[in-house]
């Protein structure tokens, strides 16, 4: 079973440039997650996808941050403009319906902002 | 107050030692506790989930959750090198709930 894919594996801006993460889950989980994990701290969940809908977003910085899943598969996230302190790693992670509990994470997009 | 610590380490043990990581959480309403392993530039691997209280074993790895004093443990026996990674506890107060998680312990099994 093929596990989380994301592309890039790393990516470097000049803060104020656009980037766009994607992500394909494993196949068969309806729910869809991407964190933020900043060096140090643990994974910082940004929003939540069940099948093509979103479930939280409560924690995903709105006026700088975007993202969609379209037909419930494939992800992207996008961060315009960006800070200097976006600079982390975005992981994707995804599970079966209701199970929460058992994630299965993608290797993460290493984001540099200069 | 963080509602997950952990410390972050790191923890340096031989090879063959038993390795004690743990948590403590604020929230008595957390219900679903789990422990990932994270590796150096990859993504986190989840080792294993417990429901409320208890024990569960696989394995090398033990998890135990106290409810009663709101701290978690993972036990690794008969450590190795290849365990060697970032221990990240993550909580949640049920089943579709966003996940928590601590900051990570960084262990360190020298051969």
């Amino acid at each position: 079973e093929a596990g989380v894919a994301q592309s890039p594996r790393y990516k470097i801006i000049e803060k104020r440039q656009s980037v766009a993460f994607w992500c394909n889950p494993i196949s068969g989980h309806a729910t869809l997650y991407w964190y933020q994990q900043i060096l140090g701290q643990g994974p910082k969940l940004l929003i939540q996808f069940q099948n093509n809908g979103v479930v939280d977003d409560s924690q995903l910085p709105k006026d700088r941050f975007s993202a969609e899943r379209l037909k419930g598969v494939d992800s992207t996230l996008k961060i315009q403009p960006a800070k200097l302190e976006d600079s982390a790693v975005y992981l994707c992670a995804s599970s079966l319906d209701g199970r929460m509990y058992e994630q299965y994470f993608g290797p993460g997009t290493r984001l540099t902002v200069t | 107050q963080k509602e997950v610590e952990q410390d972050p380490g790191p923890l340096s043990v031989p090879e063959g030692a038993i390795v004690s990581l743990n948590c403590t959480y604020s929230n008595s309403a957390f219900q679903y506790f789990m422990w990932y392993r994270q590796y150096s530039r990859k993504g986190p691997e989840l080792l294993m989930y417990t429901y409320s209280s208890g024990n569960k074993e696989d394995g090398r790895f033990t998890a135990q959750v106290d409810k009663s004093s709101k701290y978690i443990s993972l036990f690794i026996r008969d450590s190795q090198p290849s365990d060697s990674a970032t221990y990240l506890c993550a909580m949640s107060v049920d089943s579709s709930y966003k996940l928590i998680f601590g900051s990570g312990t960084r262990l360190l099994v020298r051969p």
